[in-house]
């Protein structure tokens, strides 16, 4: 059964202050790694897709990697907009589309 | 281009009573998936078509559950009839076919509280 953990599970950092969270995954045939966004009452904000480890993935302020066993999601100089939810999700197995989520990480920037 | 559409955006019903939501996704979105967040935990799959075919149903919970989609564009998931434990965030996201098949696109979800 694949699964998702996301850590830690609430980040605060002051504006500027850079860090990274990470999400480990165990699946049976990785076929992409995807983050989300999510902003309170609102539906998963779809950032990034990873297939395969050494790969890096960059938005804004934003860059995804990912290795064998986790990927990271690398915030530098965060801004207040940037707190929200961050959730990883990973996709296995032929046959089946459907994605594993994690519990989330819980972002807030202090101005 | 419009995203993914859900509705309503909360529901508010008594046990035993019956809730039809329904979802538009991306139009040409092929791929038409629902999840659900229950308090507390993580988002969890609940089935999958392709167009109007079910293709995957292995998250449904029980046969309490009845999702259709009609024509292969919008779709509707019942819960009929409905208990406590079904209270949560249902998600309604889609996909292409082809290329990037697997990036989901999410709608705002329907709130769901069962009294």
């Amino acid at each position: 059964e694949d699964q998702v953990t996301q850590s830690p599970e609430a980040l605060r950092l002051q504006e500027g202050e850079s860090s990274s969270l990470n999400c480990s995954y165990t699946v049976s045939g990785l076929r992409g790694l995807f983050w989300y966004r999510q902003d309170p009452g609102k539906g998963p904000e779809f950032l990034f897709t990873l297939y395969s480890a050494g790969e890096e993935k960059e938005k804004e302020r934003l860059k995804a990697t990912l290795t064998k066993k986790e990927s990271f999601l690398h915030i530098t100089a965060p801004k207040p907009e940037d707190s929200a939810t961050y959730l990883c999700a990973v996709h296995s197995g032929a046959g089946s589309y459907q994605l594993t989520f994690g519990k989330g990480t819980k972002l807030s920037v202090i101005p | 281009e419009a995203g993914v559409t859900q509705f309503p955006s909360h529901s508010v019903i008594e046990k035993g009573q019956t809730v039809t939501l329904r979802c538009d996704p991306i139009s040409g979105h092929d791929n038409l998936y629902w999840y659900r967040r229950v308090m507390g935990k993580e988002i969890k799959f609940l089935l999958h078509f392709v167009k109007e075919s079910k293709q995957d149903e292995s998250g449904m919970p029980n046969n309490r559950f009845l999702a259709e989609r009609t024509g292969g564009t919008y779709s509707t998931l019942k819960v009929q009839p409905a208990e406590l434990e079904d209270s949560g965030v249902y998600f309604c996201a889609s996909s292409r076919q082809g290329g990037s098949y697997n990036e989901q696109f999410f709608g705002p979800g329907t709130r769901l509280t069962v009294l």
